[in-house]
């Protein structure tokens, strides 16, 4: 069955820590990919996208991502985190090649815990 | 302009009561999305406009009625709604349907945060 998983529910790091963020996909083609921010009580923010190209994708806010087709991942990272980064991040895709509607579907989510 | 605003940010109703979600986006996108997110969880799609017209509905109870008066406008009509119901709803838009073929990106608004009692 075609899904996406984020394998981690809660992450904590502490400020200035680098940070990895896990995101696997299964599908029979490789997915547009993207990740999404949410702060508590706001809306999602795209924070990067893979559609082709370059496996090592820049992001807003230092945040980069690579795709890593072998292992069918598209991972989050961050050299150093900022108490501000303390979110929900959502990995998402889009199936290639899905006809009619592009749907987006969503990973389960991340919650990031940023001590001092 | 990059921003899709939605009103109210807060809403409690009983079931009894009707009510409407408000979303406006003003970059000229024709299509718009409504999605459901219970808390803990991620956003689900509900409904898409694409230029206007209705073209999918994700098996959505009948007391949630998108509407789409104009290409900036989308409505959300709320009717006899149920205490599972209470979520985040929220609305996003994209320059075109398809739009990862044209490797665009969907834009969310702050969403409203509805309480059903």
């Amino acid at each position: 069955a075609q899904s996406v998983t984020q394998p981690d529910i809660h992450i904590t790091v502490s400020e200035g820590a680098s940070l990895e963020l896990r995101c696997n996909y299964s599908y029979g083609a490789t997915p547009y990919l993207f990740w999404y921010v949410q702060s508590p009580g706001q809306g999602l923010q795209l924070l990067l996208k893979y559609f082709s190209g370059d496996t090592l994708v820049q992001g807003i806010k230092g945040f980069e991502a690579e795709f890593k087709r072998s292992q069918s991942s598209f991972n989050l990272r961050k050299p150093s985190v900022h108490w501000s980064d303390a979110a929900e991040y959502f990995c998402a895709v889009v199936p290639m090649n899905s006809g009619g509607y592009q749907k987006v579907t969503f990973g389960t989510g991340t919650k990031l815990q940023v001590i001092p | 302009d990059t921003e899709v605003t939605q009103t109210p940010k807060h809403l409690v109703m009983g079931m009894t009561n009707k009510k409407s979600l408000k979303c406006e986006q003003h970059m000229g996108h024709r299509a718009m999305y409504w999605y459901k997110q219970k808390a803990k969880k991620p956003p689900e799609l509900m409904f898409v406009y694409s230029y206007e017209k209705l073209s999918i509905n994700e098996s959505v109870p009948s007391r949630f009625s998108p509407e789409c008066p104009n290409s900036s406008l989308l409505n959300l009509h709320l009717h006899a709604l149920q205490p599972e119901d209470s979520a985040l709803y929220l609305c996003a838009s994209s320059p075109r349907p398809f739009f990862v073929t044209f490797k665009e990106t969907q834009y969310f608004g702050p969403g409203t945060r509805l309480l059903v009692l």
